[in-house]
Formats: C-alpha cells, structure tokens, sequence
C-alpha cells in the first residue's frame, strides 16, 4: 500500500473548521483515499471517501489535489465529540480485500 | 440499528486455554474481517471473508482461526492463546468488500498471562 503521512497532533477550537492534511505522493491511479476516525475507547468510525473528485457527506468534506498527491479532511464545525484521532488511509486493493493500514494518524484536540 | 458487536467486551485467560471471540452483523454485509490493534502498530488484518464459507489470511494470521458458516457471524478463535496476542481486537463489516465503508465492532481486549 501506498504510504501516507499526517502530523502528529493538531488544535482547533470548538466551532471553527478543521483542516487535516494528508501527503500521499506515491499515490496510485487505483487508489481509494479513506478517512476513518477513533474516538477515545472506541472502534474506528467510517468518516469519507473518495478517488480523484471531491467529496461531501454529513460528516465532512474531502478535498485531494488535482495531481491527487495531497488530501484534506474538512471539518466544518468542531464539536468536542471530533476530538479523536484521524486516519487517512489509501486502498487500491482491486482484489476487493483492502485491509485498512492505520498509521499513527492525526490526533485531533478539540478546545471548548 | 444497524450494528456490528463483538463479545466478550474484555476477556482475561491464562496461556493454552482456547477462546473464541464473537462477531456478529445485523446488515447483510457480505465482507467480514478482524484487526488486532497493537501500541505503535497501529491496526493489522488478522483474517477476512468475502463471503459465507470464503476466509482468506490477512497480514497476521498466524496463531488464529475464523470461520463463516453464516452471513452474520465471523468468530476468531484463538486455539492455544499466548502473550503476544494480548491486544485489542476489533472486528468489521463491509456490504460488499473491503473498499467499502467498513463498519467496525466496538473492540473486545484480550490479556493473555
């Protein structure tokens, strides 16, 4: 799998938008970039997904890069409940079998 | 709900005793797979299936079993447990396969002395 890098830690306050980067230079044109998020104590949690186009759900936005080497999750308003960690993840496995490889992520910090 | 539940949540159990882990889905989802979640290792792929009575290993089978004898459960067995597979266990579903939104179970953690 393609690798993934994402700082350590980031900071928002409570109501603002969050930007979380993700670089994945040696992305492949199969390639699926999937977000999923752990809260403290819990299973990962499905945030979005996407391939080359930019994408919206309830949760969040995913914005990749045109060259598609880069991605930004975008929370649009933080609430304490996103303060997890977050993992940007790729999968390209065209066999169907794509075992998510979790990195250290971005640990999110929330302030009220 | 739509759910996906492991148990036991917590299991303490000593070296050789064989336990098995339960999964079960309530979302027809044809994919199954289990993850072992380890400090600085992140999560790995211990098994998966895509579909009843079709398991494949993943990156780290060795030491465990599954099985899917129905659509709804993938159980993890662990024949002769030992201390390097004291972890967090978690366990997801997907409704057609791994490139899908997985849905995951809420993790049972295993102590092996």
């Amino acid at each position: 799998d393609a690798k993934t890098t994402q700082p350590n830690s980031m900071e928002s306050n409570e109501e603002e938008p969050v930007h979380l980067p993700c670089n994945h230079s040696t992305i492949s044109g199969t390639d699926y970039i999937h977000w999923y998020r752990q809260l403290p104590s819990q299973g990962p949690e499905y945030v979005i997904h996407g391939l080359t186009s930019n994408v919206n759900n309830r949760m969040a936005s995913l914005a990749i890069a045109e060259d598609r080497k880069s991605s930004t999750l975008i929370l649009h308003r933080a609430t304490l409940r996103d303060a997890a960690v977050y993992y940007c993840i790729l999968s390209g496995d065209l066999t169907g079998n794509t075992p998510l490889v979790f990195g250290k992520g971005t640990r999110l910090s929330v302030i009220a | 709900e739509a759910q996906v539940t492991q148990n036991p949540r917590y299991l303490i159990t000593v070296t050789g005793k064989k336990l098995t882990v339960t999964c079960s889905q309530n979302m027809n989802h044809e994919y199954m797979s289990w993850y072992r979640q380890d400090p600085g290792l992140g999560l790995r792929q211990i098994y998966y299936s895509m579909n009843v009575e079709v398991t494949d290993k993943g990156d780290v089978p060795e030491g465990y079993k599954v099985s899917r004898k129905e659509k709804r459960n993938f159980p993890l067995i662990l024949e002769s447990p030992s201390p390097n597979q004291t972890s967090l266990y978690f366990c997801a579903s997907s409704i057609r396969d791994g490139r899908y939104e997985q849905y995951f179970g809420p993790g049972t953690r295993l102590t092996v002395t």
